[in-house]
């Protein structure tokens, strides 16, 4: 099985802050998503990423992936306490859409 | 338009009784998939199912039984259960590249 490395592993910071967190494979991603899972609840989908070198942004949120397709990044400008909660990168896998899934970075963001 | 359910939200079970989850969509997706969540480890495939009648084995299957009777439900059994299956379980549908996910259920066996 194809793993998935996120890093880093805890992630702690104030509000206003700059933040990157890494999704890093050994083999090349046929496609990577990124989810946003909050306390108590199902992880929720943030983007797909598709083509190498591919940038997409969300609000705050900005998502790069690498030109390889064996890593993707996701950055916070202006980290708010409102971002707080694990990050997952997860790759579909064709032809049943099924998700391998990386350990995920847990962010805590202070006011 | 609820999206993905999953009932109970919570359970706890003694070492060797059984019971099932039930998760329920209503968008009409063909594709259904059981993950557990476990600290450190990210989610895990269990059991995936991709239209009514069908099922098939994911990554940590040993131990679960799935059924898909209906488009609409997916239910998770677990026949005897073990300690090492306490974990937090979800649900999701997808349709195309898009994974829609339940709010899980927590189960303690002890």
């Amino acid at each position: 099985t194809q793993l998935l490395e996120q890093s880093p592993q805890f992630l702690s910071i104030q509000e206003g802050e700059n933040l990157t967190v890494y999704c890093n494979s050994s083999s090349v991603f046929s496609s990577l998503q990124w989810y946003r899972q909050e306390p108590g609840e199902g992880p929720v989908l943030l983007v797909t990423v598709v083509t190498g070198g591919e940038v997409k942004k969300l609000k705050r949120l900005t998502f790069q992936f690498g030109d390889a397709r064996k890593d993707s990044s996701l950055h916070i400008t202006a980290a708010q306490p409102g971002d707080t909660g694990l990050y997952l990168c997860a790759e579909p896998r064709n032809p049943t859409d099924k998700l391998i899934f990386g350990t995920g970075t847990r962010l805590q963001v202070f006011p | 338009n609820a999206g993905v359910t999953q009932t109970p939200k919570f359970r706890v079970l003694k070492t060797g009784q059984s019971m099932t989850l039930l998760c329920a969509q209503d968008m009409n997706h063909e594709y259904m998939y059981w993950y557990r969540q476990d600290p450190g480890m990210g989610l895990r495939l269990i059991h995936y199912s991709v239209g009514e009648g069908t099922t098939a084995k994911g990554e940590v299957p040993d131990g679960y039984n799935v059924s898909r009777l209906k488009k609409q439900n997916f239910l998770l059994g677990l026949e005897s259960a073990a300690p090492s299956q306490t974990s937090v379980y979800f649900c999701a549908s997808s349709y195309g590249l898009a994974a829609f996910f339940g709010p899980g259920t927590r189960l303690t066996v002890l």
